[in-house]
């Protein structure tokens, strides 16, 4: 079965203090994986898609990486502005269901 | 712009009062999906469509119905809501081939007293 787990499920920084998020996913043959920002009642905002192991993408303070087992959202220097919830789904090859998202990341970046 | 619009965007309703909340895609996209998203559960799939007149169960499925007549629309029913469907939902659609994201609509704040 197709499985996206992420990890931590709340986490609190200071402005300024580096850290990275994560995303395990098992699913039979990886179409693509995805990174969404989501602010409080809002639809999720799309940020990065992530093909094969070993790519990264990066926008402003953010840096996605992935690997075969797992994908990582990197945040540098973050600023309260990047406090939101960050959702990763995964795209499978086969199988009924084309998404399948984990439960998000709920960051808090304090000033 | 490429958009997924849902409406109405807020919604108070009594239990037992049939509702229904549309969503229309412009990217010609074939899936579309309907998710419900409450606190600490992530967003979960209600119900998916590959294409028109193909629909199909997601995780949540009961007391929600759908239709695709239409390749651009996929409206959520709602034939007798109850409290336990409170929640904030979200429609959205990508292409079925190819690797490009989805896209979601704005948001559907429910409740039902």
């Amino acid at each position: 079965e197709d499985q996206v787990t992420q990890s931590p499920e709340a986490l609190r920084l200071q402005e300024g203090e580096s850290s990275s998020l994560n995303c395990s996913y098992t699913v039979s043959g990886l179409r693509g994986l995805f990174w969404y920002r989501q602010d409080p009642g809002k639809g999720p905002e799309f940020l990065f898609t992530l093909y094969s192991a070993g790519e990264e993408k990066e926008k402003e303070r953010l840096k996605a990486t992935l690997t075969k087992k797992e994908s990582f959202l990197h945040i540098t220097a973050p600023k309260p502005e990047d406090s939101a919830t960050y959702l990763c789904a995964v795209r499978p090859n086969s199988g009924n269901t084309p998404l399948v998202f984990g439960k998000g990341t709920r960051l808090s970046v304090i000033a | 712009e490429a958009q997924v619009t849902q409406n109405p965007r807020y919604l108070i309703t009594v239990t037992g009062k049939k509702l229904t909340v549309t969503c229309s895609q412009n990217m010609n996209h074939e899936y579309m999906s309907w998710y419900r998203q409450d606190p600490g559960l992530g967003l979960r799939q209600i119900y998916y469509s590959m294409n028109v007149e193909v629909t199909d169960k997601g995780d949540v499925p009961e007391g929600y119905k759908v239709s695709r007549k239409e390749k651009r629309n996929f409206p959520l029913i709602l034939e007798s809501p109850s409290p336990n469907q409170t929640s904030l939902y979200f429609c959205a659609s990508l292409p079925a081939t190819g690797w490009a994201e989805a896209f979601f609509g704005q948001g559907t704040r429910l409740t039902v007293v």
